[in-house]
């Protein structure tokens, strides 16, 4: 089956802690990207990623970090500068990175970091 | 920048009756509409979308409808069903950029 996966499924970060989420696609998608979703709120963009080895700040990148080093994959690390870190986060990915592309963006099913 | 909002954050509906889902957005340079469905706990799900030389698209007992006149679209259900209970809410892609802008997001409920 095509998809994309998250794990784990729950995460408990400690105090100073970095932690990283994982995201997988076997999609054949060029473009990845990570949103943090809080109670009330619509997704905000973390970091996206148009093609391998480059990637680009979304809305609200401070405390996070990523990775692309393979087109499958796009780990984002929750870093111990994220002060408010308790979220569910998602992971999504698209057909066509260029801009004028009307893309729709599939999603993993989630990743719930929560801090003991 | 583009703000996406929907027009009730809560809706109860019977079992059998239509639901309309309605969505606001503020670029008028929004070229492309999505409509995701959320149950708890779990990752969005791409339901339909629209594009903005569309006015109405028909999938499996759902209608997009959009009016680019006063920057609005809705999802109506059809026969809504218990399986259909969940968070609904619209995304809007703006002209040359990638970026999509969520709305908030629609509670669904279905009562039997």
């Amino acid at each position: 089956d095509g998809g994309i996966t998250q794990s784990p499924k729950y995460l408990f970060r400690k105090e100073g802690q970095n932690v990283t989420l994982s995201c997988e696609q076997n999609l054949n998608h060029d473009a990845m990207y990570w949103y943090r979703q809080d109670p009330g709120q619509g997704l905000r963009l973390i970091y996206y990623s148009q093609i391998v080895n480059d990637f680009q700040k979304g809305d609200i990148a401070e405390g996070y970090s990523v990775s692309r080093e393979k087109k499958e994959s796009f780990p984002l690390t929750v870093t111990s500068a994220q002060k408010n870190p308790t979220a569910f986060y998602l992971c999504a990915s698209s057909t066509r990175s260029g801009t004028s592309a009307r893309e729709t963006q599939y999603f993993g099913p989630g990743t719930r970091l929560l801090v003991l | 920048g583009e703000s996406v909002g929907l027009h009730l954050p809560t809706l109860s509906v019977q079992e059998g009756d239509n639901s309309i889902i309605n969505c606001a957005y503020s670029n008028s340079a929004s070229d492309y509409f999505i409509w995701y469905k959320q149950e708890s706990g779990k990752g969005p799900q791409f339901i339909i979308d629209i594009r903005s030389n569309m006015d109405k698209r028909q999938g499996q007992r759902v209608t997009v409808l959009l009016n680019k006149t006063v920057k609005h679209l809705s999802l109506q259900i059809a026969a809504t069903q218990p399986g259909d209970s969940a968070v609904y809410f619209c995304a809007a892609k703006g002209g040359s950029n990638y970026k999509l802008t969520f709305g908030k997001g629609t509670l669904l409920t279905v009562n039997p």
